[in-house]
């Protein structure tokens, strides 16, 4: 039940793009993806409520494809700042408020 | 305005001890989330409250685990007795109604039991 997210990690230079994707084998009602430091608390990014719905938060924007049950993560001329693991949070219909997170992807950002 | 809080930050303990986390969730908030975190896990939802009510505890490993909320502003997740497999980072987290999705975290207690 847990979403698969991929790559596990990921390193680039500054000013370069990546792609995080993430996957589920259940219908998903929807994503929500959270960055979070080394040694800190997760940090709310944004939601995606419909299929096809795409978000922007900063250069960084996702895309949420209901019936693939899948959702994609962009990072558009990364910034150091945003080195970090990123995590995909699904909620799946009939199952409330819960939230089932990926296994996270690891981001390193160098100079 | 305040964030999540947790307390302790740091609990180091002894296999078969009791062990009380705490959290005090972001005011006027009414969704309530317990987390635990470990490398080979990844970040597992425990139990998660709305209003003050346990919604969903099929996250709770064992009868060893149990949380409470007594009131909208407080609330405790209890591990008795405790074992070594318990080591993870906690995290509490709360939403509003009106954002139920969007969850503020806590720092997190870092639990070792020895």
């Amino acid at each position: 039940q847990q979403p698969v997210q991929s790559p596990q990690a990921v390193i680039l230079r500054e000013g370069e793009d990546a792609v995080i994707n993430c996957s589920s084998s259940k219908a998903l009602y929807s994503v929500h993806w959270y960055r979070q430091k080394h040694g800190e608390a997760p940090v709310f990014l944004m939601i995606l409520l419909k299929g096809g719905e795409q978000k922007g938060h900063e250069k960084i924007s996702a895309s949420f494809n209901e019936k693939k049950q899948q959702s994609s993560l962009y990072l558009t001329a990364s910034q150091l700042s945003y080195s970090g693991t990123y995590f995909c949070g699904t909620r799946v219909y009939n199952q409330g408020g819960k939230l089932i997170f990926g296994q996270g992807t690891e981001l390193s950002v160098k100079p | 305005d305040a964030g999540v809080i947790q307390s302790p930050r740091h609990e180091v303990t002894e296999m078969g001890q009791e062990v009380t986390l705490r959290c005090k969730p972001i005011s006027g908030h009414n969704s309530l989330f317990w987390y635990r975190q470990t490398m080979m896990r990844g970040l597992e939802l425990l139990i998660y409250f709305n209003n003050n009510v346990p919604i969903d505890d099929s996250g709770m490993p064992e009868d060893r685990f149990s949380a409470k909320m007594p009131n909208a502003s407080f609330s405790t997740l209890k591990i008795q007795p405790s074992e070594p497999r318990d080591s993870a980072v906690y995290f509490c987290a709360s939403s509003f109604r009106r954002r139920p999705y969007e969850q503020y975290f806590g720092p997190g207690t870092r639990l070792t039991v020895t």
